[in-house]
Parts: structure tokens; sequence; C-alpha cells
């Protein structure tokens, strides 16, 4: 059984620009979860997709955005970089919508300068 | 809307000594409880959790924790640390019912020393 994977590892991306970051699922997994963990700090929830459609959205605004694909894979897009999106940012995948138990990936360090 | 306090930023204990890493939330009916431990370069491992019945619960890697409601706490202990126990820990609550949108504390850094 695969778990969560994240694409890129890291990257550095300047403030404006847009960035798109990617997650795969855990096999038999239809939910997925993308948290903001800035340093020193617990993740803080961003949103959450089931079944493709969002189903959850935290305290961020619009400029994040996010899709999940019919085979559960995901994106999180962030446009209009700030110097403050300077963050781990990371996937989380759970069998239902509840989130019971998520399994998270190892989550895509980016750094906007 | 639901907190959680993680007092202690670090702790530091010796190799084979207890640990107790500690976990106060705030939340206005019974919530679900988290733990959960991250390495360096890794992403969150889930250690135990809480939903209800039993207020004493065990975990993976020889970890329990406790759900004291009349103390909003939910404190994470283990008899005996080992090295490889070094991480950042985190507790998280939830509300129950429907989509669960969990609240992280800001985490516990476990320095072991041998």
């Amino acid at each position: 059984e695969t778990g969560v994977t994240q694409s890129p590892t890291h990257l550095i991306k300047t403030r404006g620009q847009q960035v798109t970051l990617r997650c795969s699922s855990q096999s038999g997994h239809n939910t997925v979860s993308w948290y903001q963990q800035a340093l020193g700090q617990g993740p803080q929830f961003i949103f959450q997709y089931y079944r493709e459609e969002e189903n959850g959205r935290g305290n961020f605004p619009p400029r994040f955005s996010g899709l999940q694909f019919p085979n559960y894979s995901s994106e999180l897009n962030v446009n209009a970089l700030e110097l403050d999106d300077s963050a781990l940012y990371l996937c989380a995948s759970s069998r239902d919508s509840t989130g019971h138990e998520q399994y998270f990936g190892p989550g895509t360090r980016l750094t906007v300068t | 809307a639901q907190s959680v306090t993680q007092p202690d930023i670090h702790i530091t204990v010796s190799e084979g000594a207890s640990l107790e890493l500690r976990c106060n939330y705030s939340y206005g009916a019974t919530p679900y409880l988290f733990w959960y431990v991250q390495s360096p370069g890794q992403g969150l491992q889930l250690l135990l959790k809480y939903f209800s019945g039993d207020t004493l619960v065990q975990g993976i890697k020889g970890f329990e924790a406790e759900f004291k409601r009349s103390q909003s706490s939910f404190n994470l202990r283990k008899p005996s640390v080992h090295w490889s126990d070094a991480a950042e820990y985190f507790c998280a609550v939830g509300a129950q019912g429907g989509s669960y949108i969990p609240t992280f504390g800001r985490g516990t850094s476990l320095i072991v020393h041998p």
C-alpha cells in the first residue's frame, strides 16, 4: 500500500508569483485535507476535498484554492504569493470525510522571497 | 471555537526516564482528541486518539494519554523514553459530528539526552 506522497519537496518562489503543490492520496482514500505549518507552529487547516468537492475551509483567503481529481489526487494552488506564505504545506488523506484517521504526507517546503 | 494549548515549547528528558507532555483544550462539548508526532523532514503520524469510552487511551510506540474532562486535559505519557522518541509532538482537538476540522496546538519539542 502506497502512502501519501507530495511534490515537490522544496521550492522557492518570488512574492507575487503563483504556485501549485501536488498530493497523491493513500490507496482507497477519498478525502484529502491541506494544512499550512509555519515555522514553530502547529498545522493550520486550509481546506478539505471529499469526492472532488470542497468540504470545509479554514480561515484562508480565496487566493488559496484547490482541486481534487477523480483518482483522488489533489492540488493546492496559491496565487499572488506573500512572504508570510512561506511554510511547510502538508496534505493528509483519509477514508471518509470525517477525517478521523488522517495519513499525512511529508510536506512541501515553500519559501517566498 | 475550539483551541488547544501546549504549555511546554521544549521538554528535555534522559533516555529511560518517564515522559509527560501536557495538552489543554477548549471546546464546549466532548471533543475528539489526538496526539501526533512529527520527526524532522516527515509528515505527522497519529500516535493515539480519543473519541469516547475509556478515558485512558493506548497508542503506538508505547504511548498513552488520559482524557480528564474536569481539567480539560489530554496529557501524553510514556514510562520509558527512547532516543528515537526525540521529535515534535502535537495535540489536536476536533469537533464531534460531521466533518472533522482539527485544531492543532503549537507543539512540544522533545529532546532526549543519552
